[in-house]
């Protein structure tokens, strides 16, 4: 069993809906992050939380808001999103001293936009 | 960036076969990590090996660093070793440490009975 919990682990989503993917881990890791990954292709990073800062936002579009309110959980608020925007959102988590380390990740939130 | 290249691409093997994959970074590492996405699309860590040689059960990894490659060997596949086998890297000297894994475009093995 992944000890990254995330839930959904399936979305369904109108272009004018707001929902939000939750991530949560208990290993004590002080990095999280959110992948996306479309089919076929390599997870590509989103974001990532370093001591609940954010620390990195790869030019990710407005319409995806992360939130990371405490040390183990990871949010992804999602708001207006397009038909292109359905892919597989991967949370991980890492101990997070001087860069990625050993990377964990959950199941996974598979998206679907209408 | 860092580039990674694996290969091959596709795999078919018969149960009970053995392979190995491979993975070629363009720069030192301080980080190299083998993942394994089952069909659900789940990632599982199979080894965090940014050098040496690590062993666990059928499978085991081998990373030359110096050399710039990884490798990854499967013994005696099982039908339930189908899926997709991520290389990922992070790039190491200065600059190291930004959280930033590099993923290969993977190799899809599919382990026929």
């Amino acid at each position: 069993d992944t000890e990254v919990t995330q839930t959904p682990k399936h979305l369904v989503m109108g272009m004018t809906n707001k929902k939000s993917l939750k991530c949560e881990q208990h290993m004590g890791h002080r990095a999280m992050y959110w992948y996306k990954q479309k089919a076929k292709k390599p997870p590509e990073l989103m974001f990532v939380y370093s001591y609940e800062k954010l620390s990195i936002n790869e030019s990710v579009p407005s319409r995806f808001s992360p939130e990371c309110p405490n040390s183990s959980l990871l949010n992804l608020h999602l708001h207006a999103l397009q038909p292109e925007d359905s892919a597989l959102y991967l949370c991980a988590s890492s101990r997070g001293q001087g860069g990625t380390g050993e990377l964990f990740f959950g199941e996974g939130s598979r998206l679907t936009v209408l | 960036g860092i580039q990674v290249e694996q290969s091959p691409p596709d795999l078919i093997l018969q149960e009970g076969a053995n392979s190995t994959l491979r993975c070629n970074f363009s720069d030192s590492v301080n980080n190299l990590q083998w993942f394994h996405q089952n069909p659900w699309g789940q990632l599982i860590n199979l080894f965090y090996i940014p050098s040496g040689t690590k062993q666990n059960g059928r499978l085991s990894a081998t990373t030359v660093a110096t050399e710039r490659y990884s490798l990854l060997y499967i013994s005696s596949s099982q039908t339930t070793d189908s899926g997709v086998y991520f290389c990922a890297v992070e790039r190491g000297g200065p600059g190291a440490g930004s959280y930033q894994l590099t993923f290969g475009k993977g190799t899809k093995l599919s382990v026929i009975p």
